[in-house]
């Protein structure tokens, strides 16, 4: 199985500023990993496929980026809507795979 | 809009068999693969298994011995039985929608999840 490491575990990040998410894969998987964003209470929500590309009507506060083994989601101004647990998930080779998760909060 | 809506026992005693149902309402049945997905606070998100509107399925090899999927095109239906289950399998359970993607070729990402089901298996 392929292995998604998130880093860090949690952020505090003041209103406005930049948060930024890690993820490591065990094997290089390409382009192949989404972000995803789960509210308190709910089901997680697609926020980045393909690595980079943002689903339709996610705010474009929201950037990722990178390739192979590494990866990278930005909140460039967090607001309070965006308090969640976010997770990395591979898409490159069966089983599917999800990072741990990162919780942000605010400071 | 597409809708996911899924249902099933909620507490179970361990050895019992997990059953649960989505169904697809709003939108097409075919050219997805359909999804059951768990969380628990000490696992996280774990990919249990899908399954296409042909009834192909793919599960995960650390469950494959224990679980069944199945279609019911007729109700734009999918479900998920999980059997033998321990408390190791307490956990909420979401359904959710990927685009196919050819075997043996990468997959897609979920865009679209269930509200999820908390199965509770206590004795």
């Amino acid at each position: 199985d392929i292995v998604m490491t998130q880093s860090p575990e949690s952020l505090a990040v003041s209103l406005g500023e930049r948060a930024t998410i890690n993820c490591k894969s065990s094997q290089n998987v390409l382009f192949n990993l989404a972000w995803y964003q789960q509210n308190p209470g709910q089901s997680p929500k697609l926020l980045i496929y393909w690595a980079s590309t943002r689903e339709s009507g996610v705010p474009d506060r929201f950037s990722a980026s990178g390739s192979g083994t590494d990866f990278s989601l930005t909140i460039s101004s967090l607001q309070a809507g965006d308090v969640a647990v976010y997770y990395c998930q591979q898409y490159y080779s069966t089983p599917w795979t999800f990072g741990q998760g990162t919780k942000v909060e605010i400071k | 809009q597409v809708q996911l809506q899924q249902w099933g026992a909620g507490l179970l005693k361990p050895s019992e068999t997990l059953s649960l149902t989505c169904a697809v309402y709003g939108g097409s049945f075919s050219g997805y693969y359909w999804n059951w997905i768990r969380q628990s606070p000490g696992r996280g998100l774990d990919w249990i298994g899908e399954i296409n509107h042909a009834g192909s399925t793919s599960y995960n090899p650390s469950l494959k011995s224990r679980v069944s999927m199945s279609v019911e095109m007729s109700d734009n239906q999918f479900s998920l039985r999980l059997t033998s289950v321990t408390a190791a399998d307490t956990a909420v359970y979401y359904c959710a929608r990927r685009k196919f993607t050819p075997k043996n070729s990468p997959g897609s990402s979920f865009d679209l999840w269930g509200r999820g089901t908390l199965v509770a298996v206590s004795s």
